[in-house]
């Protein structure tokens, strides 16, 4: 069965820090992937998605994640984070061309000091 | 473009009562879904509709969980008897058709709490 492992339950930086966090699945096949943001008090919406093509992949407000298919790694990036960046983070994978549920990790809580 | 509905918003109840939570999808998108998803942890799908069709229940706990799509638009889902271990978000996302690709919508959620 596939699983997501997100390495960090809670995160803290202070603005225009660096961030990464990481981001691994278990699957066999081919995947696509992606990242959720919850901001405080609003839904989950998509930040960033990865199908095929370029491994490096750019997402809203300036995040990118990138695949690296042989660690089955999908890492979210940003140079310089800001305080409305604070919010919780979600990876997310399924299969191509069979079922497209998506099988979520248990996220990251962001929280960025102004 | 309006996005997903659901409510309420917030329920309390006992355990070993019912509940019910509604969800108006994205209008057109055809495909349907609920999740939930407990404190500390990401979303779990329960079940996803197509039209009104069930194309995914597996995670459904069948023996107190249901869930319908009777016109293929709005959805139901149902709990009964209510458990502890059910106190929960309840997430209700839609996207315009069945393949992995389509982005996934989701609604505001539903935050049970059983006592």
């Amino acid at each position: 069965a596939q699983s997501v492992s997100q390495h960090n339950h809670h995160v803290i930086l202070s603005e225009a820090a660096s961030l990464e966090l990481g981001c691994n699945y278990s699957y066999g096949g081919t995947v696509n992937l992606f990242w959720y943001v919850q901001y405080p008090g609003q839904h989950l919406q998509l930040l960033l998605k990865y199908f095929s093509g370029d491994p490096l992949v750019k997402g809203i407000k300036g995040f990118e994640a990138e695949f690296i298919k042989s660690k089955f790694s999908f890492n979210l990036r940003k140079p310089s984070v800001q305080w409305s960046d604070t919010a919780e983070y979600f990876c997310a994978v399924n299969n191509q061309g069979g079922s497209e549920k998506l099988v979520f990790g248990k996220g990251t809580k962001l929280t960025v000091n102004p | 473009e309006a996005g997903v509905a659901q409510s309420p918003r917030y329920k309390i109840i006992e355990k070993r009562q019912s509940v019910a939570f509604w969800c108006n999808p994205i209008s057109g998108h055809a495909t349907l879904y609920w999740y939930q998803q407990i404190l500390g942890q990401g979303p779990k799908l329960l079940i996803q509709f197509q039209n009104n069709g069930v194309v995914d229940d597996s995670q459904l706990p069948k023996d107190r969980f249901s869930a319908e799509r009777l016109k293929g638009v709005d959805s139901t889902l149902k709990i009964q008897p209510a458990k502890l271990e059910d106190s929960a978000v309840y997430l209700c996302a839609s996207s315009l058709e069945i393949a992995s690709t389509y982005e996934q919508y989701f609604g505001p959620g539903t935050r049970l709490t059983v006592t």
